[in-house]
């Protein structure tokens, strides 16, 4: 099986930072990665698939990127909104595997 | 409105069976892949089982290969999960969730539902 690590596991910031966050599958998966935002209590939400593709609805703030074994999510300037836990998953091969998550916290 | 519903999640002993059911509605259900994907509490994303549109494609987690079995009636709009042989870290939220992000040939969950609790213990 893939396995995905995120890093880091915890961030804190602030409104109008810009964070990255960067996931990494043990073996190469092209560019079959999404990103997924989730609150407590709520379902995930898909922001970005295919490594780069912004879903429809998801704000311009939002970016992906990378390709192979190494992928960062962007958020160019966070809004309050934006805290939460974010996921990666890789869609190369079965078992569709998720990373263990980042929690974005206030500052 | 678009939107994917669970049902049947509840409280089983260890040994027993539950049933979860999906029901889809505002979009053409029998045209996507649809999964079920699990979070025990206060964990990350497991993702469990996967099913083609005709429902002769199944895909499975290792964890859950021979107890679960997921299932589809295209007619009803309904996505199902049977689950026997549970154990207790098989306790999870289940959400179901409809592959329509499309990219290459991989097709990425765009759609879910609220989630059903089910809960193993004695």
């Amino acid at each position: 099986d893939i396995q995905l690590t995120q890093s880091p596991s915890f961030l804190s910031a602030s409104v109008g930072d810009r964070v990255t966050i960067t996931c990494r599958a043990s073996q190469g998966i092209s560019s079959y990665l999404a990103w997924y935002q989730q609150k407590p209590g709520i379902a995930p939400k898909l922001l970005i698939y295919a490594a780069s593709t912004l879903q429809s609805g998801v704000p311009s703030s939002f970016s992906g990127s990378g390709s192979g074994t190494e992928f960062t999510l962007t958020i160019s300037s966070l809004q309050p909104e934006d805290f939460a836990t974010y996921y990666c998953q890789q869609l190369n091969s079965y078992p569709f595997t998720f990373g263990p998550g980042t929690k974005v916290d206030i500052k | 409105e678009v939107q994917l519903v669970e049902s049947g999640g509840g409280l089983v002993q260890p040994g027993g069976s539950l049933r979860l059911s999906c029901e889809a509605s505002g979009f053409t259900f029998s045209s996507y892949y649809m999964g079920w994907v699990r979070q025990a509490p206060g964990k990350g994303l497991e993702w469990v089982a996967n099913i083609n549109q005709g429902g002769s494609e199944e895909n499975y987690v290792d964890s859950v290969k021979g107890r679960f079995t997921i299932s589809r009636v295209n007619a009803k709009n309904s996505l199902y999960l049977q689950m026997n042989s549970l154990r207790a870290e098989d306790t999870a939220v289940y959400y179901c969730a409809r592959a329509g992000a499309n990219w290459g040939s991989r097709w990425y969950y765009d759609l879910w539902g609220r989630g059903t609790l089910v809960t193993v213990s004695s």
